[in-house]
């Protein structure tokens, strides 16, 4: 198994859907976070959850609702999205020395 | 604010030749640097990390750290064209089980035949 593995890799949704991203991590870290990254803008961190906790909230709306069951699952919450939120959604894991290890993406569109 | 600064490029350079990426950063108390490979379409993966001032190498890949001047650079020796990419710098500002990366824009890296 891949080391992070996000799902859905791509998501078509309206203004008014609910859905949700996942993330699992199989490589035994404690950290996860969430990251966007968008056309011509550095990635751009926002939520951080160590040993289940959230320890960072980038100021983010709240229309993402994150939620880390566990410390190898995380989820993206999505609801009342604006097109504006048409993005490329990352997930990562890292051990305590700040390598941080990428899924695949999330590739987001809202109509 | 927290920044790390890249030059967007493109930045082309010969097959066989050597690429130099340089990125600098504001904040004095940043622990660890990373530099990062997105291919088009991909998700970034990790090439190189540095911790402390000085070179570190692996393979064809140079890592430079310079924390008086707060920049950080990436050399790639013999480049390829499957060299080709957006390259991230990130810099960690914090210690401890969770990092905080903030990551540049990236530099994009064009290797030509």
């Amino acid at each position: 198994e891949t080391g992070v593995t996000q799902t859905p890799r791509h998501l078509v949704m309206g203004m008014t859907n609910k859905k949700s991203l996942k993330c699992e991590q199989h490589l035994g870290h404690n950290a996860m976070y969430w990251y966007k990254q968008s056309a011509k803008k550095p990635l751009e961190l926002m939520f951080v959850y160590n040993f289940k906790e959230q320890t960072e909230n980038n100021s983010v709306p709240s229309r993402f609702s994150p939620e880390c069951p566990n410390s190898s699952h995380l989820f993206l919450h999505l609801h009342t999205l604006q097109p504006e939120d048409s993005a490329l959604y990352l997930c990562a894991s890292s051990q305590p020395r700040g390598e941080l290890f990428f899924g695949e993406g999330s590739r987001l569109t809202v109509l | 604010q927290k920044e790390v600064e890249q030059n967007s490029g493109p930045l082309s350079v010969p097959e066989g030749a050597i690429a130099s990426l340089n990125c600098t950063y504001s904040d004095r108390g940043s622990q660890s640097f990373f530099w990062y490979r997105q291919y088009s379409g991909k998700s970034p993966e990790l090439i190189m990390s540095i911790y402390s001032n000085g070179d570190k190498e692996d393979g064809r890949f140079t890592a430079q750290l310079n924390k008086a001047s707060q920049y950080v650079s990436l050399l790639i020796r013999d480049s390829q064209p499957s060299d080709s990419a957006t390259y991230l710098c990130a810099v960690n500002s914090r210690t401890g089980t969770a990092s905080k990366l903030t990551f540049g824009t990236g530099t994009r890296l064009q290797v030509t035949l």
